[in-house]
């Protein structure tokens, strides 16, 4: 079975700063992907940025980046130049694909983040 | 296009009394899913649903039925309501990789809070 683990609670970071939230999966599937949510306090999940397993390169989606460690099965999300409207519930997510079908999202429990003015 | 649309936003059903949650997609996807979300926890997944008439449980199905006659719809019964079952509920839909959206990424609905008395 796969895990996913967030170890941070919440996490504050004042605006136009850099904060890095920190992912860890257990899984023995070699075809996976791997997601950040982001959920506001509208509740509304929002894909933030995916990785697919077999692609070293860390995905980028503007001011979010992240870091894939395959072996050490570590995914951690940075958000630069934070903005207040980055406030919010972030999960990360675990998937595993096989021929052309997927399995299902198993989540983390989520950081809260908070950007301070 | 609406997305993925749910019904009632909020509800409050006494212990013992049934409820359907509503679901429905725009967006012809194959692969429909509802979540659970308990306070401060990630979302859990009750069914899913692979294509019209093919259904099947994930993590945390018990007190919950779901159908899938069409591929626009996915409700969600809940028999017996018990507090237990207190909880935002969410709705989400995907389809295999190659199309619009980008492989395997799931689109929610904004949810329903659900609060059993």
């Amino acid at each position: 079975a796969q895990t996913v683990t967030q170890s941070q609670p919440e996490m504050s970071v004042q605006e136009a700063e850099t904060v890095t939230l920190s992912c860890t999966y257990d899984t023995s599937e070699n075809n996976y992907y791997l997601f950040w949510y982001k959920q506001p306090p509208s509740r509304q999940m929002i894909l933030v940025i995916r990785q697919e397993a077999y692609k070293q390169q860390n995905a980028t989606e503007n001011r979010f980046s992240v870091n894939f460690q395959k072996a050490a099965k570590s995914f951690s999300l940075k958000i630069s130049d934070s903005q207040l409207g980055d406030t919010a519930m972030y999960f990360c997510a675990f998937m595993k694909h096989y021929g052309g079908s997927q399995g299902n999202l198993i989540f983390g429990k989520g950081t809260k983040l908070s950007v301070k003015p | 296009n609406a997305g993925v649309t749910q019904t009632p936003k909020f509800r409050i059903l006494k212990i013992g009394q049934s409820m359907t949650l509503q679901c429905t997609q725009d967006m012809n996807h194959n692969y429909m899913y509802w979540y659970r979300q308990d306070p401060g926890m990630g979302l859990k997944l009750i069914y899913y649903s692979v294509g019209a008439g093919i259904t099947d449980k994930g993590e945390v199905p018990n007190g919950y039925n779901v159908s899938r006659s069409t591929t626009e719809d996915f409700p969600l019964r809940l028999e017996l309501a018990a507090p237990s079952q207190t909880s935002v509920y969410f709705c989400a839909s995907s389809t295999p990789g190659g199309l619009a959206g980008g492989p395997y990424e799931q689109f929610f609905g904004p949810g329903t809070r659900l609060t059993v008395l």
